[in-house]
């Protein structure tokens, strides 16, 4: 198994400019989570997901936008990036059964907004 | 506003002191409290998963308990490593959505 894998693993924008950040994970989990991390502080969690079809939103989901057509996939969109979205994104997943199972995560995306 | 406090944010130790970090967190609605173990340019690791009041995990050197009563959690590190520098993240859950603290980042000098 691939586990949680994402892409790219850089990436520099410029203000104003759209992305998506690709999340799969191979490992049939239904719960998939996006969160960001900051220098200093702690993972945030962005969007998350407990099945195809079901996202909601997390603690700082503003300028961003998920979609869960498959088990698998969990893109996350960025539209008119901003400076403040300059972050480091990690995407995770878990069995069904959410918190009482640890989280998988990918090996995460820096991205740079200037 | 729902917080997870750890402490100390950093320390430093030499090779073969053991030590332990605090993770604070809601008392209420509590559902599950995990570890996790995050090296440097690594994604998070998970190194503990504990559900219940009085919980004790041990995975080799490391073990951690757990009070839902008082809210707290405890990560012990037996005769520290060089490679048990890493940063440590105590995440709380009320179901579904986990709340991480900034984590306790540790340095083993050898």
């Amino acid at each position: 198994n691939a586990g949680v894998t994402q892409t790219p693993k850089f990436r520099i924008l410029k203000i104003g400019q759209s992305m998506t950040l690709q999340c799969t994970q191979d490992m049939n989990h239904n719960y998939m989570y996006w969160y960001r991390q900051d220098p200093g502080m702690g993972l945030k969690l962005i969007y998350y997901s407990v099945g195809a079809g079901i996202t909601d939103k997390g603690e700082v989901p503003n300028g961003y936008n998920v979609s869960r057509s498959t088990t698998e996939d969990f893109p996350l969109r960025l539209e008119l990036a901003a400076p403040s979205q300059t972050s480091v994104y990690f995407c995770a997943s878990t069995p069904r059964g959410g918190g009482a199972n640890e989280q998988f995560f990918g090996p995460g995306t820096r991205l740079t907004v200037l | 506003i729902l917080n997870v406090e750890q402490s100390p944010q950093s320390l430093h130790v030499q090779e073969g002191d053991s030590t332990n970090f605090t993770c604070s967190f809601p008392s209420s609605n509590f559902y599950a409290l995990h570890w996790y173990r995050w090296e440097t340019a690594k994604s998070p690791e998970a190194l503990f998963v504990m559900t219940l009041n009085g919980d004790e995990k041990k995975k080799g050197r490391i073990s951690a308990t757990l009070n839902t009563k008082e809210g707290y959690s405890y990560l012990y590190i037996k005769g520290s490593q060089p490679e048990d520098s890493a940063t440590y993240l105590c995440a709380w859950t009320a179901g579904t959505a986990l709340i991480f603290g900034k984590g306790t980042t540790l340095s083993v000098s050898s």
